[in-house]
């Protein structure tokens, strides 16, 4: 059964700073996906990373994939307060089926 | 524009009732899934169908039932069986086979009262 644990669960953070969200998984995969929840709100898809090596950047947001560590990192850089907000990465098992870690809990402060 | 439309918002269920939360898209995807959200937790897959008339049960299908007759459509709903079903539900719709995601609907949070 696939496993996907994220760490931390929460994070508050400063703004300017870095910092780096882990996702590991348990079982082999060569598809990932991270993705940002606000508060109430449905899911919006951040970056989809299909191959190991792969790295992805959006503004200040990076997300990195290593298959065969089964880790992907999301790191964040020069935090700023709107980047507050529930993170959450996500694995394929099987066909088509998407388990997700616990998510990650993120709180910027000014 | 193409998108994944959840109703209602919100919905409120009286302990016993069955209730069915609709979901619709127009991105001609082929798959669909519900997903459940507890506070303050990950997403739990109920079901999911790959193509018309045919679904699986995902990890907590217990409680819940879904129907596939359009590509479109895929609604569910969570029957008297279903013990806590106060949550927050999720539909998403993807291509198969093409890696690209899922697109999520903006969820209907249902409350037992």
């Amino acid at each position: 059964e696939l496993k996907v644990e994220q760490n931390p669960l929460f994070l508050s953070m400063q703004e300017g700073k870095n910092y780096t969200i882990y996702c590991n998984y348990s079982t082999t995969s060569d598809r990932l996906y991270w993705y940002r929840q606000d508060p109430g709100k449905s899911l919006e898809s951040l970056f989809v990373l299909l191959s190991n090596g792969a790295v992805k950047q959006e503004g200040r947001l990076m997300a990195s994939l290593d298959t065969k560590a089964r880790l992907s990192t999301l790191h964040i850089t020069a935090a700023v307060h709107d980047l507050s907000a529930t993170y959450f990465c996500a694995v394929v098992q099987g066909a088509q089926k998407l388990v997700f870690g616990q998510g990650t809990r993120l709180t910027i402060n000014p | 524009d193409g998108g994944i439309t959840q109703s209602p918002k919100y919905l409120f269920r009286k302990e016993g009732q069955n209730v069915t939360l609709s979901c619709e898209q127009n991105l001609n995807h082929d798959a669909m899934y519900w997903y459940r959200q507890d506070p303050g937790q990950g997403l739990r897959l109920i079901y999911y169908s790959q193509i018309v008339n045919d679904f699986q049960k995902g990890d907590i299908a217990e409680g819940y039932s879904v129907s596939r007759e359009k590509k479109e459509s895929f609604p569910l709903t969570v029957t008297s069986a279903q013990k806590n079903p106060t949550a927050f539900y999720l539909c998403a719709s993807s291509i198969v086979g093409q890696g690209l995601g899922y697109t999520f609907g903006s969820g209907t949070r249902l409350t037992v009262v």
